[in-house]
């Protein structure tokens, strides 16, 4: 698989549930971000975790890193409609550009 | 403070033809990245650059591809020559010298016809 996978592909759950998206990568990195792009439109970055960091929460966002297993989750809890969007993980290594996944696509049904 | 500027936001062009795209990066940035985006994928790295410099070109096709980040003015990729298999859309970010975030722009829809 790629550097910076998504697993699942797609993703559909209700409003009010909770949404886990898991990322998986290969080599060394610097730190790992998740964005979310919404259909035919330009990326919103989420949140960063450093590769020294374990855990990060901003607001419903909770991002998990486990760099002995190079494996990362996003979790999304109390979801709403509006979280319908592609969602990336990209890890950034030695050289600064990012390596993307190939997204989870969410759906939150109303 | 604006953020990360590309125009056009939509580009169409027959085969043959040449694409400039261009990217204003955030007020203070001195970092820009272009990225190519195929349907239903994942961004892919194209280029790196400073101001006046290319910095990391690995993701850059060999031949049609240039890109450049003059002392002044935007970043301009340019396509020569294009071709139906590069449309796509290309997002291009900036970033400050000391932090790791990448604050990209809207992309630009480039179709050929």
């Amino acid at each position: 698989s790629q550097q910076g996978e998504e697993d699942p592909q797609a993703l559909s759950i209700q409003e009010g549930e909770n949404a886990t998206m898991n990322c998986s990568y290969k080599t060394s990195i610097n730190n790992l971000q998740w964005y979310r792009q919404n259909s035919g439109r330009g990326l919103v970055h989420l949140i960063l975790i450093r590769s020294n960091e374990r855990e990060k929460h901003s607001g419903r966002l909770r991002v998990t890193l486990d760099t002995s297993k190079k494996s990362s989750s996003l979790l999304i809890t109390a979801s709403r409609a509006a979280d319908t969007a592609s969602y990336f993980c990209a890890t950034e290594g030695s050289a600064r550009q990012l390596t993307f996944g190939s997204g989870t696509q969410l759906t939150v049904l109303p | 403070n604006a953020g990360v500027m590309q125009n056009p936001r939509h580009l169409v062009r027959r085969r043959g033809q040449e694409a400039r795209l261009r990217c204003s990066p955030m007020k203070g940035h001195s970092h820009v990245y272009w990225y190519r985006q195929l349907p239903e994928e994942g961004l892919k790295f194209m280029v790196y650059l400073q101001k006046e410099n290319i910095i990391d070109e690995s993701g850059m096709p060999k031949e049609r591809f240039s890109a450049e980040f003059p002392k002044e003015g935007p970043s301009i990729l340019r396509i020569q020559q294009v071709v139906r298999g590069d449309s796509a859309a290309y997002f291009c970010a900036s970033s400050s010298g000391g932090t790791d975030e990448q604050f990209f722009g809207p992309g630009t829809r480039l179709t050929v016809l």
